[in-house]
């Protein structure tokens, strides 16, 4: 069973549109994130979330909004796509003593 | 920002030990420190965290000097498997922030 999954795994798509990127994780950790890696590797943290609650919001442009249903869920819906938007996009879960547990990514390529 | 140092890239035969240093001479008395994995484009893998004594479980172990103001993190016989981007990092509460890490290359 997958502990961290996020979809889609490959998103194509133009600039100007919109798009969603989902997670889940079921190892019932209170707290997740969103980390977007890009073309130089550098892995920058988004968001957090514990519990519903966001407690991490890293200078994020407004076109990005995270929105939790609940613990067990992370999505980020992205608008008005940009090209500087292409990057991995990470989700990940952390017990309480800080071990984070990423999914696989979600590769984004804004042409 | 990231508040640790760590060498852009090392080498390490297959078979032998290696032992990747991290430097955080700034870290708090609360802070822990992590290590992180990337292998190729996964998603970055936990290995291991401590705040001052020393450190094992099946993947590594981590020495963290008595001052810990640095540590090493140690594969004690690295494979071929365990070329990756290794990330050190220190840290409080919910936010883990990663730096460029050390690439490590394991040679057959």
């Amino acid at each position: 069973d997958t502990a961290v999954s996020q979809t889609p795994k490959y998103l194509v798509t133009q600039m100007g549109n919109d798009k969603s990127i989902k997670c889940e994780q079921n190892l019932g950790h209170d707290t997740m994130y969103w980390y977007k890696q890009d073309s130089k590797k550098f892995l920058k943290i988004m968001f957090s979330y514990n519990n519903k609650e966001l407690i991490i919001n890293e200078t994020v442009p407004n076109r990005f909004s995270p929105k939790s249903p609940d613990k067990a869920h992370l999505n980020l819906h992205i608008n008005s796509l940009e090209l500087g938007d292409s990057a991995v996009y990470f989700c990940a879960s952390s017990t309480t003593r800080g071990e984070l547990f990423f999914g696989e990514g979600s590769r984004l390529t804004v042409l | 920002d990231a508040k640790t140092t760590q060498p852009t890239s090392m080498d390490c035969a297959e078979g032998r030990a290696a032992n990747l240093p991290c430097n955080h001479s700034t870290i708090s008395g609360n802070e822990y420190v992590y290590w992180y994995r990337q292998i190729h484009s996964q998603g970055p893998q936990y290995i291991i965290h401590g705040l001052k004594n020393n450190e094992t479980n099946e993947m590594a172990s981590l020495i963290i000097t008595e001052d810990r103001k640095s540590s090493t993190l140690i594969l004690p016989h690295a494979t071929l498997r365990d070329t990756a981007v290794y990330y050190c990092i220190v840290s409080y509460g919910d936010k883990i922030i990663f730096g460029k890490g050390t690439r490590l290359h394991i040679l057959p």
